[in-house]
This record gives structure tokens, sequence and C-alpha cells, in this order.
């Protein structure tokens, strides 16, 4: 198993273009998510899929859409890209395992907005 | 709503120095708690989990024991080592079922080892 996989590993963006963050996983998994890292406030969760044409909200949403048409692939894309969206995404699938869920991250995109 | 506190850092330490990093939280219920780890340039890995009051999650020398009375899950390894340098993360998903278990994390605490 590949696990969780993530494209690209680095992009530069010019505020305004838009682009789409790439995230497949080969576990099976029905539970998707994508969280942003920036330094001092941890991961924060932007949206979320429980299944197949199923997506969701999370706490930072905001300029970014998913979509899930199949259980392997989630992607996530930015519009209008801003300074404010330079950040390390990560994607994750999880399992339940025992009564709770145990999360699987990529490796992470590393975005930059100039 | 779920909130997670981690120590401040960074934290700096000599190899077989005795580590601590403090983590509480916020949450209704009974969340699972977990402590990830991300070596630089890569993605978070589990390191630990407890499910429930009482559990003691360990791995790798890394022990955590979920505290219900001081909502309380502190991190400890009895000795460092240089490759344990990291960030650490500590993190609670959301009992209810039907939040698929969505995670909260703390800010997360920058380990540096010496030799």
């Amino acid at each position: 198993n590949a696990g969780v996989t993530q494209t690209p590993k680095f992009q530069v963006l010019k505020t305004g273009q838009s682009m789409t963050l790439q995230c497949a996983q080969d576990m099976n998994h029905e539970y998707m998510s994508w969280y942003r890292q920036d330094p001092g406030m941890g991961l924060r969760l932007i949206h979320y899929s429980v299944g197949a044409g199923i997506t969701d909200q999370g706490e930072v949403p905001n300029g970014y859409n998913v979509s899930r048409s199949t259980t392997e692939d989630f992607p996530l894309r930015l519009l209008s890209a801003a300074p404010s969206q330079t950040s390390v995404y990560f994607c994750a699938s999880s399992l339940q395992d025992r009564g709770a869920y145990e999360q699987y991250f990529g490796p992470g995109t590393r975005l930059t907005v100039t | 709503g779920n909130s997670v506190t981690q120590m401040e850092g960074p934290v700096t330490l000599s190899e077989e120095a005795f580590l601590t990093i403090n983590c509480t939280y916020t949450a209704t219920g009974y969340p699972s708690l977990f402590w990830y780890v991300q070596y630089p340039g890569e993605g978070l890995q589990l390191l630990l989990k407890a499910t429930k009051a009482d559990d003691k999650g360990s791995n790798k020398g890394f022990e955590a024991t979920y505290r219900k009375e001081t909502t309380s899950f502190h991190l400890e390894k009895g000795s460092v080592q240089v490759s344990d340098s990291a960030v650490y993360f500590c993190a609670l998903s959301d009992p209810a079922r039907t939040s698929y278990g969505k995670l909260t994390f703390g800010q997360g605490t920058i380990l540096t080892v010496h030799p």
C-alpha cells in the first residue's frame, strides 16, 4: 500500500491564480480530510468527506473547494489564491480501530502565494 | 468547543535527558487522545494514543497516560536521543460517532536534542 499520497510537494502561485492539490489513498478509507499547518497554530481542518459524494466544511473552509467523486481521491481546489493561503497542506484518511478513528497523513504540500 | 493546549516551546535537551511535554484538553464527553510526531520535511505520524481514562499509550520509549481528572495527556520519555528531534503534536478526536475522528490539534512543540 502507498498509503496517503499528495502532489505536488511544493508549489508557488501568484495572487489570483488557481490550482488543485491532489490527494489519494489506497486503503479504502471512507473518511478523508484536509488540514493546513501554520506556525504556532497546529493543524486546522479545512474540509472533510465521510464518503464519495459527501463533503462538509471544517474550521477554516473559506477560499477552498473540495469534491469526492471516488473513495480514493479527495482534491482540494484554490479558486483564487491569496497570500494568506501560504501554508503546508496535509491530507488525511481515517480508519476506525476499536472505537477510535486513527488518521493517516500524507507527506504534505508546501504552498507559497506571492 | 474542543481545544488542546500544549506547553510552550521550543524545548532543547541534551541526549539521554528526561523529556516531558505537557498537554491539557477541553472537550465534552470522552475524547480519544493522540500524540503525533513530525520529523523535518515529513508528514505527521501517529506516535501513541489512548482511548479511555487511565489508558497508557506507549511507543518507541515514549509514554502518555490519559488523566481525565486533570484533563491531561502529558508525553514523557526517560532518555531522549538526537533522532527524537521533531515537532510533537497533541490532539484529540471528538467522541461523537458522527465526528468520524475529526482531530483538534495543539499548537505543536519543537524538540531539539543535542549530542
